[in-house]
């Protein structure tokens, strides 16, 4: 099993371009979520899913975009990257809330210029 | 609203020296806590967790963590440091009530010195 695999790894945008990051998981887990980690801040959350078709904000949502399309796959998007943006984000995915621990990706290293 | 708190954000210690990280949490509820590590360039790994089960949980790589309900801490021990340990590790609470809430700490950043 692959576990929980992000594309792409690394990713230099420009101040307002576009871009989609891809999470896969196999392990066939109902939740999944997007945090993004800046130095001294831990890990932040950004949206999650309970389940295909579902998407909730987390804690810092503004500017990103958020599918669930498939069970498997969980699409982060930045619709106009800004330099704040620049961070590590990570995928996760869970069986449940609460009691379940969480498997996380590798994570994506985004820089906005 | 839960919390958690991570005393430290960095931690250093000798090879073969104890190690502890501190936690301490708020919760409203029984809560369930982690610690995850972070090696450099990777995702988080599960070290432990504890369940509401026995209150002193072991882990991998012989970490392990007691859950003190009076003092509201977590700490991650190890009695032996080992170069291999050092990584950013992750306090984080789970709050069973009212659906999904995880919430992790800031970090604290161990370094082992040989």
């Amino acid at each position: 099993n692959a576990g929980v695999t992000q594309t792409p790894k690394f990713r230099v945008l420009k101040t307002g371009q576009s871009m989609t990051l891809l999470c896969a998981q196999d392990m066939n887990h109902e939740y999944m979520y997007w945090y993004r980690q800046d130095p001294g801040m831990g890990l932040r959350l950004i949206h999650y899913s309970v389940g295909e078709g579902t998407t909730a904000k987390g804690e810092v949502p503004d500017g990103y975009n958020v599918s669930r399309l498939k069970k498997q796959n969980f699409l982060l998007g930045l619709e106009s990257a800004a330099p704040s943006q620049t961070s590590v984000y990570f995928c996760a995915s869970s069986y449940s809330s609460g009691i379940n621990q969480q498997f996380f990706g590798p994570g994506t290293r985004l820089t906005v210029l | 609203a839960q919390s958690v708190t991570q005393l430290g954000s960095h931690v250093s210690v000798s090879e073969g020296a104890l190690v502890l990280l501190r936690c301490n949490y708020s919760s409203s509820v029984p809560p369930y806590l982690f610690w995850y590590v972070q090696y450099p360039n990777q995702g988080l790994q599960l070290l432990l967790k504890y369940t509401s089960a026995a209150t002193l949980v072991k882990g991998i790589n012989g970490f392990e963590a007691e859950f003190k309900k009076s003092e509201t801490s977590f700490h991650l021990t190890k009695p032996s440091a080992h170069m291999s340990d050092a990584a950013e590790y992750f306090c984080a609470v789970s709050d069973w009530g009212g659906g999904f809430k995880t919430i992790f700490g800031a970090g604290t950043r161990l370094f082992v010195k040989a």
